[in-house]
């Protein structure tokens, strides 16, 4: 089963705009990563903030973690079009496998 | 260096026919992991190898899947006697260690089930 869900489904933009995605999960993890997936195959990791870290940024992107809520936000400033892929949030944790969780992903769509 | 490799990248098969799906991960690698992504959705694990070990086959859907790993480096997920609910993208990963906190994936390997 999936853990986390991330909103929105799906975002249009306009070129040089903001994006903001959010994640929410449903329980304690270790950290969170967001990844990239381009044409439905492979990912790509983008960033990892863990569960003591509160923001974290890299170039265009800024994320958020509030473990209170559950919940993470990537923001990618400024997009371009080849920003258009989907986007995943996925948890981990340091049990028996540290498998990754991941959600059903936002599909980013930045107009020209 | 070289990525995590899969092959085939694509699988067209009837139903009821076996399926091996292959993976190379970075060599060093010591973690393995198998996921499931279907049209429109998030992935899925499937099953997690430490070295030649699966301490983790949790995720596997059916006795019809089953996957092994030799020589700490090579895994080979098959599925038998394929459904057409089975079509999917079968992505991989591989870490350094089982507690490194960042996966490296695969292009990985589209089925389809006729």
């Amino acid at each position: 089963s999936q853990q986390g869900e991330e909103d929105p489904q799906a975002l249009s933009i306009q070129e040089g705009e903001n994006a903001t995605m959010n994640c929410s999960y449903k329980t304690s993890i270790n950290n969170l990563q967001w990844y990239r997936q381009n044409s439905g195959r492979g990912l790509v990791h983008l960033i990892l903030i863990r569960s003591n870290e509160r923001e974290k940024h890299s170039g265009r992107l800024r994320v958020t973690l509030d473990t209170s809520k559950k919940s993470s936000s990537l923001l990618i400033t400024a997009s371009r079009a080849a920003d258009t892929p989907s986007y995943f949030c996925a948890t981990g944790r340091m049990d028996s496998s540290y498998k990754l969780i991941f959600g059903s992903g936002t599909r980013l769509l930045v107009r020209p | 260096g070289a990525g995590v490799s899969q092959s085939p990248s694509n699988k067209v098969t009837e139903k009821g026919k076996d399926v091996e799906l292959r993976c190379d991960p970075i060599s060093g690698h010591t973690a393995l992991y198998w996921y499931r992504q279907r049209l429109g959705q998030g992935l899925e694990f499937l099953i997690y190898f430490q070295g030649n070990s699966a301490p983790d086959k949790s995720g596997l859907p059916s006795d019809r899947f089953s996957a092994e790993r030799t020589g700490e480096s090579v895994s080979t997920l098959t599925i038998q006697r394929t459904q057409q609910e089975d079509s999917a993208v079968y992505l991989c990963a591989s870490s350094l260690r089982e507690w490194a906190e960042t996966q490296y994936f695969g292009p990985g390997t589209r089925l389809l089930v006729l």
